[in-house]
């Protein structure tokens, strides 16, 4: 089992729709989550992190956190083509120090 | 204020070859990283460094070095070139505050032929 799963997608919704984007994570003793996004050819940018259960909204993007089933989402409201890209979920693992452990990454398109 | 900055951004190697890329941050961050993404796949996690002067492996470290000497500068050794390596190369860094992530570098894309 990898240590963060990740859909690789692609994921293609239409504009306005909602995306939603799911990351589950095998280290139960993981403190916080990041979502990154990636465009073609470019480097990866933080969106968001989230550490505790819950939901943690910001602008069009909300993140959801679910430490007991060892999942962590990301959902874009009014998806917009120019959030077409690649989402990269990272762990915080316990122990870890400040390393991340990254998914794979799911490829969004969104067709208008 | 630059943030993390990696050079060259192409290059073009022949088999045999070595070369460095070269890493610079200024946020006076300890932790720095370097990661190599293949085509369509995710990050892989090659050397990282918590701190100067220390430096540790990651997942796929051979045919790679690194050394910390400052604070600011994380170089990445490539020896002996192989087509393997050809990959974009990411170098990142992270203070030690909770709940926050990587600052990456635009990346340096490595073509071995």
């Amino acid at each position: 089992q990898k240590e963060v799963e990740q859909n690789s997608g692609p994921l293609s919704v239409p504009e306005g729709a909602i995306a939603s984007l799911n990351c589950t994570y095998s280290d139960r003793g993981s403190q916080s989550f990041f979502w990154y996004r990636q465009y073609s050819g470019k480097s990866p940018e933080l969106i968001m992190f989230i550490y505790s259960n819950g939901d943690k909204e910001d602008g069009r993007f909300t993140a959801q956190l679910n430490k007991a089933s060892q999942y962590v989402s990301l959902l874009i409201r009014d998806s917009q083509p120019s959030d077409s890209a690649t989402y990269l979920c990272a762990v915080k693992r316990n122990n870890a120090g400040n390393m991340l452990t990254f998914g794979g990454g799911t490829r969004l398109m969104v067709k208008p | 204020n630059a943030g993390v900055t990696q050079t060259p951004k192409f290059r073009i190697l022949k088999i045999g070859q070595s070369m460095t890329l070269q890493c610079t941050q200024d946020m006076n961050h300890n932790y720095m990283y370097w990661y190599r993404q293949d085509p369509g796949m995710g990050l892989k996690l090659i050397y990282y460094s918590v701190g100067a002067g220390i430096t540790d492996k990651g997942e796929v470290p051979n045919g790679y070095n690194v050394s910390r000497s400052t604070t600011e500068d994380f170089p990445l050794r490539l020896e002996l070139a192989a087509p393997s390596q050809t990959s974009v190369y990411f170098c990142a860094s992270s203070s030690n505050r909770d709940n926050y992530g990587y600052t990456f570098g635009s990346g340096t894309r490595l073509t071995v032929v």
